[in-house]
Parts: structure tokens; sequence; C-alpha cells
């Protein structure tokens, strides 16, 4: 699995948009991008997945370059709910059926605080 | 639908006891993994069965085993606890069906504290 770097936290205050920068500089052709949130004493929670380009669900986006050696999660209108930890995953996640455990390799993560 | 439950939420142990740990995963879901997530930092991988099987293991000691029932639950047991071993123990299922950008689904954890 590629290695990541994020940064190790980060402040906003309540309605801004936040930008949180992964790089993963050996990322391979057939690794996916995904980014999970945990909040203290649960789970990590699935927020988006994107290969190329541009994702964008009901919570957030996820932009990612041409040469795929970094992404952007992009929160709009933080709140003070969206203080979390939050996770850059880098990874091909084989098929079950190929005998490899599909294993994900969380990194420290990027302490995300909500100010009001 | 039921999220993915695990049981106990708290547990106190001492060096030496051994510690079981259970999971019940979304109704569906075919396929559950264990991590740990020691405080401070990014939870990782012990184990991943699926359809009863063991399909992976991370880098952790042969005091920590797992298993799979026909019901899909799993049980992580850890033998002769470690100081070390006091962490939140985290229980992720997904479906499986083969889809190689499957999201896994985790459970709020067992928090293990061995004294």
């Amino acid at each position: 699995l590629a290695k990541t770097t994020q940064p190790i936290s980060m402040d906003s205050y309540e309605g801004q948009e936040v930008n949180i920068t992964c790089s993963h500089n050996n990322i391979a052709t057939n690794d996916y991008i995904t980014w999970y949130q945990q909040f203290p004493s649960q789970g990590p929670r699935f927020i988006i997945q994107g290969y190329k380009t541009k994702v964008t669900n009901e919570v957030a986006s996820l932009f990612i370059p041409a040469d795929r050696k970094s992404s952007t999660l992009s929160l709009p209108r933080v709140s003070l709910s969206d203080t979390a930890v939050y996770y850059c995953l880098v990874g091909d996640f084989p098929l079950i059926s190929s005998g490899s455990a599909r294993q994900l390799t969380f990194g420290s993560g990027t302490q995300l605080t909500v100010l009001p | 639908d039921a999220g993915v439950t695990q049981s106990p939420t708290h547990l106190i142990k001492t060096r030496g006891q051994h510690v079981t740990l259970r999971c019940s995963p979304i109704s569906g879901h075919k396929s559950v993994s264990w991590y740990q997530q020691v405080l401070g930092q990014g939870p990782q991988f012990i184990f991943q069965y699926y359809e009863k099987e063991e399909r992976g293991r991370g880098n952790f000691p042969d005091r920590f085993s797992a298993r799979q029932f026909p019901n899909y639950s799993s049980e992580l047991n850890v033998n002769a606890l470690l100081l070390g071993d006091s962490a939140l123990y985290l229980c992720a299922s997904s479906l499986n069906r083969g889809r190689v950008n499957e999201k896994l689904f985790f459970g709020s954890g067992t928090q293990l504290s061995v004294l």
C-alpha cells in the first residue's frame, strides 16, 4: 500500500470550507484513494472514495490531480460536529477471491478542530 | 438495519489474563476484519475473515487469534495479555462482493484496558 502524508492537525471556524491535502507520491496504477472520519471512541466512518479527477457526495468533495500523487478532501461549511480525525488511505483493495486480505493501512490522520 | 455491533464496549483485565471480544456484522455482510487502535494512532490491521476462513493477518503475535461463525459473526481472542494490549479494538464488516472499491463499515469498538 502506498505511504501517505497528511498534516497532523488543522484548525478552522464554523461555516468555512476546509481542505485537507494528502500526499501519496508512490501511488500505483490500481490504487484508489479513500477518506475516513473518526470521532473519539468510535470506529472510522467512510466519507468518500475516488480514482481520478473529482468526486462529490452529500458530505464532501475529493479532488485528485492528473498525476494522482496527491488528493484534497474538501468539507464545505464545516460545523463544530465536523471536529474529528480524518484519514487518507491509498490502496488497491484486492478481490477477496485472490486470497489477499483487504487490509487497510491507516496513518496517524489529521486532527481537524472546528472553532466557534 | 443495525450497524456493526461489538461487545463488550469496555473491558478491564490484568496482565496474563485472556480476553474474548465479539462482533456482529451488518446483515448480509460476509467479511469481518479486526483492527487495534492505540491512543493517538490510526487503526492497525489484525485479521480478516471471509466465509469463516482467515484471509489475512497483520503483524501481530500468535497470542492474537480469531474465528468467524456460520452466521458471519466473529470473535477476537487475546491470550496472556500485556499492558501494551490496552487499546480500542475495532471490527469492520463489508459485503465483499468482489468490487475493488468496496467500503468498510466499522463498529464503535471495545475499549480494553490491561492493568
